[in-house]
């Protein structure tokens, strides 16, 4: 069966202290992995997509990686503002379905 | 502004009272789909369109209809809600078949 874990479920980071999200995957036929930020009260908000094993991309504090088993989204030097909850998605060559992990809830103390 | 568009933000029903979720988006997307997200289970496909006239079931389609008659819009219908639909639905819609999502803000539905 088809599967997107996300660990660990919450994380609480003083600012400044980096650390990785962790979004595991098994699933057959991976066209692409996403990851989305969400705040309270709004829609997921696009970060990145990830194609291929060993493929890297990077915005602000923010850096996502994926190898053929999982993805990791590493947070360098955080602040406040990046309190959010992280989403991780799975897209397969199928094309028309999307599996969402239940996400990582950051919070990030002053 | 490209945006999605849900309207309305809450909605609170009763069993059995039929209801319509509406989704606009701005950005001519030929694709769109509604989700609903709830706790420890993540956000689930309930059904998505390809365009005009062409939809197709999600994950979880029981007690839910769309259409989509019109290329921006993409309307959610609960024809008898019940409060096993209670629940936090977003529409979101996306360029071509490998773009990545645009979510609307979201509508928070109970049904008592």
């Amino acid at each position: 069966e088809d599967q997107v874990t996300q660990s660990p479920e919450a994380l609480r980071l003083q600012e400044g202290e980096s650390s990785s999200l962790n979004c595991s995957y098994t699933v057959s036929g991976l066209r692409g992995l996403f990851w989305y930020r969400q705040d309270p009260g709004k829609g997921p908000e696009f970060l990145f997509t990830l194609y291929s094993a060993g493929e890297e991309k990077e915005k602000e504090r923010l850096k996502a990686t994926l190898t053929k088993k999982e993805s990791f989204l590493h947070i360098t030097a955080p602040k406040p503002e990046d309190s959010a909850t992280y989403l991780c998605a799975v897209q397969l060559y199928t094309g028309n379905q999307f599996y969402f992990g239940t996400g990582t809830s950051l919070t990030v103390i002053p | 502004e490209a945006q999605v568009t849900q309207n309305p933000r809450y909605l609170i029903t009763v069993t059995g009272k039929k209801l319509t979720v509406t989704c606009s988006q701005n950005m001519n997307h030929e694709y769109m789909s509604w989700y609903r997200q709830d706790p420890g289970l993540g956000l689930r496909q309930i059904y998505y369109s390809m365009n005009v006239e062409v939809t197709d079931k999600g994950d979880v389609p029981e007690g839910y209809k769309v259409s989509r008659k019109e290329k921006r819009n993409f309307p959610l219908i609960l024809e008898s809600p019940s409060p096993n639909q209670t629940s936090l639905y977003f529409c979101a819609s996306r360029r071509e078949e490998y773009s990545p999502l645009h979510f609307g803000n979201g509508t928070r539905l109970t049904v008592t």
